[in-house]
């Protein structure tokens, strides 16, 4: 079973609005990892967050992490039509070398 | 500076075959990491290799096998190829250095794999 879940599945908006999508998991995490990925291409990675920490920023991107209720999100402002893609996120955990990836958010953006 | 590469980008294979896929890590890179990644799923960890040597193993088959070269450079054997093997292939390569699991990882654009 994977770790990470994300919600929702997809996402449609429209270019310039905000996207914001959200990632559950079920044990105690180090960290926290969110990847992009584009039809038929590898992940990207966006941005890494440690259990210690409860928000970060990289350019248009905004992670949180509520440990409490073991879930993050990722916001993506003023959405570009270059956004549309497959978004996951990655949980590390305990002595795993190796994040844990959830099933991904599929987010559409329409210029 | 490249990349993660890997080759090829796409293979069709027949049920019973054994297939190879390849994979350079980045530059600087050290460990190896292989997923499967099925269509509309997340990627699926299959084995990590460091030091030539398999570090850890997800829940795949015997039929599932890595090595690690000197120079980092990594290969995924599967043999006795399923219907279900279909799926792209994604290697993807980390520098080993600070607290465990806490390293980015960056990937290749992946082998898919066709199975008929």
């Amino acid at each position: 079973s994977q770790q990470g879940e994300e919600d929702p599945q997809a996402l449609s908006i429209q270019e310039g609005e905000n996207a914001t999508m959200n990632c559950s998991y079920k044990t105690s995490i180090n960290n926290l990892q969110w990847y992009r990925q584009n039809s038929g291409r590898g992940l990207v990675h966006l941005i890494l967050i440690r259990s210690n920490e409860r928000e970060k920023h990289s350019g248009r991107l905004r992670v949180t992490l509520d440990t409490s209720k073991k879930s993050s999100s990722l916001l993506i402002t003023a959405s570009r039509a270059a956004d549309t893609a497959s978004y996951f996120c990655a949980t590390g955990s305990g002595g795993s070398y190796i994040p844990t990836f959830g099933r991904g958010t599929s987010l559409i953006v329409h210029p | 500076d490249a990349g993660v590469t890997q080759s090829p980008t796409h293979l069709i294979k027949t049920r019973g075959q054994q297939v190879t896929l390849r994979c350079s890590p980045k530059s600087g890179h050290d460990t190896v990491s292989w997923y499967q990644q099925a269509l509309g799923q997340g990627p699926q960890f299959i084995f990590q290799y460091y030091e030539e040597e398999e570090r850890q193993r997800g829940n795949f088959p015997d039929r599932f096998s890595g090595h690690q070269f000197p120079n980092y450079s990594s290969e995924l054997n599967v043999n006795a190829l399923l219907l279900g093997d279909s799926a792209l292939y994604l290697c993807a390569s980390s520098h080993t250095g600070g607290s465990l699991g806490n390293q980015p990882q960056h990937f290749g654009d992946g082998t898919r794999l066709s199975i008929l």
